[in-house]
């Protein structure tokens, strides 16, 4: 099975601009969430998705967003983007997120600069 | 602010000795994992422990969970070069996962 791919691997913006980040979870695998991870706050929890809908949300302002699709493939979307969202963006993927022995299982990030 | 606390943040010990690793949460779990993160890449799933098991072993690995005290431990025994990397543990609360800081390792050999 081909794991959880990202794309891009690498994005250098500027602030004031925009940003989408995708996701592909391993097939079969219904649940998508996503991470910040930086070396002040580590690795925090941004939203989750499951079956098209967001089940989970941490606790980020609006200006991050994200969907999921009918393939499960996700998207996620940083607007008005500012110096400090320069960070790695995690992706993870699992069967269904609420089994109690789910594992995530992690792509290899878009490490995303902002300028 | 972080679930999952962890200690110590770094660690430097040589191959053949054991590393071990102390992870701290908050609020109830249906599980507790652990994850190993090379350099900036993505996470890597090492073993997984539900709320009602107490210990479990996976090879040179061996984990611990007190849900009286919300706390959980790695150990990993004989080490290797090749274990360092830095090791999240991530309190699982149906589907919700925090993560703890992080314990950098570092195996000389």
């Amino acid at each position: 099975k081909a794991g959880v791919t990202q794309t891009p691997r690498y994005l250098i913006k500027t602030r004031g601009q925009q940003v989408t980040l995708s996701c592909s979870p391993i097939s079969g695998h219904r649940s998508v969430s996503w991470y910040q991870q930086t070396p002040g706050q580590g690795l925090q929890f941004l939203f989750e998705y499951f079956s098209e809908t967001q089940r989970n949300k941490g606790n980020f302002p609006g200006r991050f967003s994200g969907r999921q699709f009918s393939n499960s493939r996700s998207e996620m979307n940083v607007s008005t983007l500012e110096l400090g969202d320069s960070a790695l963006y995690l992706c993870a993927s699992s069967m269904s997120g609420t089994s109690g022995t789910d594992t995530q299982y992690f792509g290899p990030g878009t490490r995303l600069t902002v300028l | 602010s972080q679930q999952g606390e962890e200690d110590p943040q770094a660690l430097s010990i040589q191959e053949g000795e054991n590393a071990t690793m102390n992870c701290s949460y908050k609020t109830s779990i249906n599980n507790l994992q652990w994850y190993r993160q090379n350099s900036g890449r993505g996470l890597v799933h090492l073993i997984l422990i539900r709320s009602n098991e107490r210990e479990k072993h996976s090879g040179r690995l061996r984990v611990t969970l007190d849900t009286s005290k919300k706390s959980s431990s790695l150990l990993i025994t004989a080490s290797r070069a090749a274990d360092t990397a830095s090791y999240f543990c991530a309190a699982d609360s149906w589907g919700k996962f925090q993560f703890g800081a992080g314990t950098q390792v570092v195996v000389t050999p």
